[in-house]
């Protein structure tokens, strides 16, 4: 069966440092893909990266990084100089090949506040 | 901007109310879901259409309705709900079936409180 952890409930830092929240995955399939999503208080989840469990390069997008290891299940997003606006639940997912949605697996979740 | 587009935003209902959400997607998605979200818990999956049928109900009361009247269009109708019912309701959608990656969109959400 899918699982998916995030073991930080809630993190809160200040503007300007960098922040790295923790997911790990469970999966038996060797086909699968893993996002993370952000929830502003707005309410919507906005994607933010697919990975697939043949793409263990780390990939940056602007302050944004991801960690993708195999080998430890994790698949950890780093925020460098946060900001404000960076405040939201993140929450980390993960699809088994052949699933085009309907298995869907989310973490329960890691609440960021960056305070001023 | 999102291309899924749910209303309303916000809805306050009595138990003896009838209501209906509404969602709309013009990516040409070929799966549609509806997910409910309690306060500070994950997205819990509720129904999945794809290709306008259903093929998933997650034994989801029947004061539940589901409806997809097209494949762009998913509704949500509401009929004597109870105060545990309150949450936000996601709506999303995905490539469907032959697309594998399980990408999923999502909407807004309707904030349902019902008194």
């Amino acid at each position: 069966a899918q699982k998916v952890t995030q073991a930080q409930t809630e993190i809160s830092v200040v503007e300007k440092e960098d922040v790295t929240l923790d997911c790990v995955y469970e999966t038996r399939d060797t086909t699968y893909y893993l996002f993370w999503y952000k929830q502003p208080p707005s309410g919507e989840l906005v994607f933010l990266i697919r990975r697939n469990s043949f793409d263990e390069q780390n990939e940056i997008s602007g302050r944004y990084s991801w960690n993708f290891q195999k080998s430890t299940s994790s698949f950890n997003f780093t925020i460098t100089a946060s900001q404000v606006v960076d405040s939201a639940v993140y929450f980390c997912a993960l699809s088994e090949a052949g699933n085009y949605g309907q298995n869907f697996v989310f973490g329960p979740g890691t609440r960021l506040s960056v305070l001023p | 901007d999102t291309e899924v587009t749910q209303t309303p935003k916000h809805l306050v209902m009595g138990m003896t109310n009838k209501k209906s959400l509404k969602c709309e997607q013009h990516m040409g998605h070929r799966a549609m879901y509806w997910y409910k979200q309690k306060a500070k818990k994950p997205p819990e999956l509720m129904f999945v259409y794809s290709y306008e049928k259903l093929s998933i109900n997650e034994s989801v009361p029947s004061r539940f309705s589901p409806e997809c009247p097209n494949s762009s269009l998913l509704n949500l109708h509401l009929h004597a709900l109870q105060p545990e019912d309150s949450a936000l309701y996601l709506c999303a959608s995905s490539q469907g079936p032959g697309h594998n990656t399980g990408e999923l969109f999502f909407g807004e959400g309707s904030r349902l409180t019902v008194l």
